[in-house]
């Protein structure tokens, strides 16, 4: 498994501002993902995000609003740009680790839980 | 498009009754499907991953078993640190992405 480390774990917004997510990996991973869940709802993978290029977007979610950086193998920070109370959700970082097995498996940060005013 | 269906949404459990939880899923040739677990403010927990039709997999009072078209999430003799959601997952040959279910919010009661 792989420690993941996000921060903040939650904070409360105004509406019109931007906010920085950051998630540490304890090791180097190749696969980094970002997931949002809604309150009640299932998660939704956001974007793929890749190192040392452009994140890629999932249907729905574009760049300018979710503005994603991967600079390394070990940290990514999400962006979530121009909030409104509709971004009000939990944002998710997720990681690939592979044994050896083709599938590999999905673990989850603690996730940071944003309130938009 | 893939779709994975959880039910049932809630269930409340009696400490010591053990119960079912149903995963269906529609995908074009299943690559994994996967079980976690998530508690209140939590990011999920893995707890699982099923390959293949008649595979089964323990782990403490949970075991998962999978067909063609489901997967059981069986809990023998619940306790209450057994209260969670329960979230399903599957991921289909073509990529790595993974089709999470809306879960299924287990309360067990002492």
């Amino acid at each position: 498994s792989a420690v993941i480390s996000q921060k903040p774990s939650r904070d409360i917004c105004q509406r019109g501002t931007s906010l920085t997510i950051q998630c540490q990996v304890d090791s180097q991973v190749t696969m980094m993902f970002w997931y949002r869940q809604q309150p009640g709802q299932s998660l939704t993978l956001i974007a793929t995000a890749n190192q040392g290029s452009e994140a890629t977007y999932e249907s729905g979610f574009v760049i300018d609003k979710f503005p994603i950086s991967r600079p390394n193998l070990t940290f990514s920070t999400l962006t979530v740009s121009n909030m409104s109370p509709e971004d009000s959700s939990i944002y998710l970082c997720s990681v690939r680790l592979f044994s050896g097995l083709d599938t590999g498996e999905l673990f989850f940060g603690e996730g940071s839980r944003l309130t938009v005013l | 498009e893939d779709q994975v269906t959880q039910s049932p949404e809630a269930l409340r459990l009696q400490e010591g009754e053990s119960s079912s939880l149903n995963c269906s899923y529609t995908v074009s040739g299943l690559r994994g499907l996967f079980w976690y677990r998530q508690d209140p403010g939590k990011g999920p927990e893995f707890l699982f991953t099923l390959y293949s039709a008649g595979e089964e997999k323990e782990k403490e009072r949970l075991k998962a078993t999978l067909t063609k078209k489901e997967s059981f999430l069986h809990i023998t003799a619940p306790k209450p640190e057994d209260s969670a959601t329960y979230l399903c997952a599957v991921q289909a040959p073509r990529d790595y992405k993974l089709s999470f279910g809306a879960g299924t919010t287990v309360t067990v009661r002492a």
